[in-house]
């Protein structure tokens, strides 16, 4: 049972413009989301987060938005960049130990 | 740079053989993860050290994974008799108290 879901395995947007990338979630109990990048060949690197107390957090290009009775967030980037071309996550964190519950990750294209 | 380190970058095996990866993590972080990420998969947890404690391990591992993390510091992950499936990237990341967990590189293994 996948308790945090990607349903978008790519997305291509033009350089400039806003990417928009989306996660929905089963458990109620996550209080707690964060992104995640990932290049080719190197770890996923921290992104951005937030806290269920919240419903948005910006960080320069890159916001993220959190629909709690939706179970939802999405991760905005504006202007979209060619160096934003990378995998993004969506991952939880399930207990206190901090075991993160990541998606299947969408592909980011940013055409010139 | 005392980013997270992984070694090796990548392992070819044969199966049934025994294959062990080292990571080190960020010095001043008590918490160290191991994760599996297969193609088109976020990563998949794997286990969990807190200081020199092993304090989570995924029912997923089976018996033939074992870790270690002696003195709270550098971390091995050791599979027995390798198979096929167990070809995978294998993901080591590292956190303080918050939730967000640095990432190495990545061990690559192939299991032929």
């Amino acid at each position: 049972d996948q308790q945090v879901k990607q349903n978008s395995p790519s997305l291509s947007v033009q350089e400039g413009r806003i990417s928009i990338l989306n996660c929905d979630y089963t458990n109620s109990m996550f209080d707690y989301f964060l992104w995640y990048k990932k290049y080719p060949a190197e770890g996923p690197t921290f992104l951005i987060s937030i806290s269920s107390i919240k419903d948005k957090n910006e960080d320069g290009r890159f916001t993220v938005f959190l629909n709690k009775s939706a179970k939802h967030l999405s991760l905005h980037i504006v202007p979209s960049q060619p160096g934003d071309s990378a995998v993004y996550f969506c991952a939880a964190p399930m207990d206190s130990n901090y075991q993160l519950i990541w998606g299947a990750g969408t592909k980011l294209i940013i055409k010139p | 740079d005392t980013g997270v380190s992984q070694d090796p970058r990548h392992k070819i095996t044969k199966r049934g053989q025994n294959v062990t990866f080292r990571c080190d993590p960020i010095s001043e972080h008590n918490r160290l993860y191991w994760y599996r990420q297969t193609l088109g998969q976020g990563p998949e947890f794997l286990t969990y050290f807190q200081n020199e404690a092993q304090l989570e391990k995924s029912r997923l591992l089976s018996d033939r994974f074992s870790a270690e993390r002696p003195k709270g510091s550098f971390s091995t992950l050791e599979i027995q008799r390798t198979e096929q499936g167990d070809s995978a990237m294998y993901l080591c990341a590292s956190s303080l108290v918050f939730y967000e967990q640095y990432f190495g590189p990545g061990t690559r293994l192939t299991v032929t």
